[in-house]
């Protein structure tokens, strides 16, 4: 049984198009986070959701939403996407106060 | 600002070597240090946890200390396997925000059978 699960595990768009990247944890947890990975490997915190409500907001682009329809689920929406957006995405969840996080396997976003 | 470092960055071992990775941290206030390990289309998995008042974790073949005064954590790996072949990364919360996590840019190690 996965515990974070992303998907797609690979998306191949052209620029200017919206997808979306869906995360699902099967832990119980009240926390959820989305990392973008960048060339260095260095992951780098976007958005965390507690209890389906925004709690970390990173400077990032407002083409970047994310939405939590409940406690289990944050997905990511990405509008007209760009080449700089080429990536791998993590979603990951943890219980609030703990300092475990738990990784899914990372979707790896390329735009063309 | 906190900033992790990790060396080496990449590490090649013929199977059965006991072998270190090292991390190093600038700011020694943290709550706790984490190591990780990256595996392709696998994601993250969380090996150790190592609180402030702790100096080591040990689970099966690893065994991670913990130098808050230098600043510095050690990974062992007693008696690599190839399956240890993975980036292993490590990890402190940001000071104030501890769900915000700064890591190193990783050790790549490859245990050739």
């Amino acid at each position: 049984d996965t515990a974070v699960s992303q998907t797609p595990k690979y998306l191949v768009t052209q620029m200017g198009n919206d997808k979306s990247i869906k995360c699902e944890q099967n832990l119980g947890h009240d926390t959820m986070y989305w990392y973008k990975q960048d060339s260095k490997k260095f992951l780098k915190i976007m958005f965390s959701y507690n209890n389906k409500e925004l709690i970390i907001n990173e400077t990032v682009p407002n083409r970047f939403s994310p939405k939590s329809p409940d406690k289990a689920h944050l997905n990511l929406h990405i509008n007209s996407l760009e080449l700089g957006d080429s990536a791998v995405y993590f979603c990951a969840s943890s219980q609030k106060g703990a300092r475990w996080a738990f990784f899914g396997q990372g979707t790896r976003l390329t735009v063309v | 600002k906190q900033e992790v470092t990790q060396i080496p960055a990449a590490l090649s071992v013929p199977e059965g070597e006991n072998l270190v990775l090292n991390c190093s941290f600038t700011d020694s206030a943290i709550y706790n240090l984490q190591w990780f390990r990256q595996d392709p289309g696998k994601g993250l998995t969380s090996l150790l946890l190592i609180q402030s008042s702790q100096r080591e974790q040990t689970s099966g073949r690893l065994n991670a200390s913990l130098d808050k005064s230098s600043g510095r954590s050690t990974l062992y790996i007693a008696a690599s396997q190839p399956g240890d072949s993975a980036t292993y990364l490590c990890a402190v919360p940001n000071a104030g925000n501890n769900r915000k996590l700064i890591w190193g840019l990783g050790t790549s190690l490859a245990v050739n059978p």
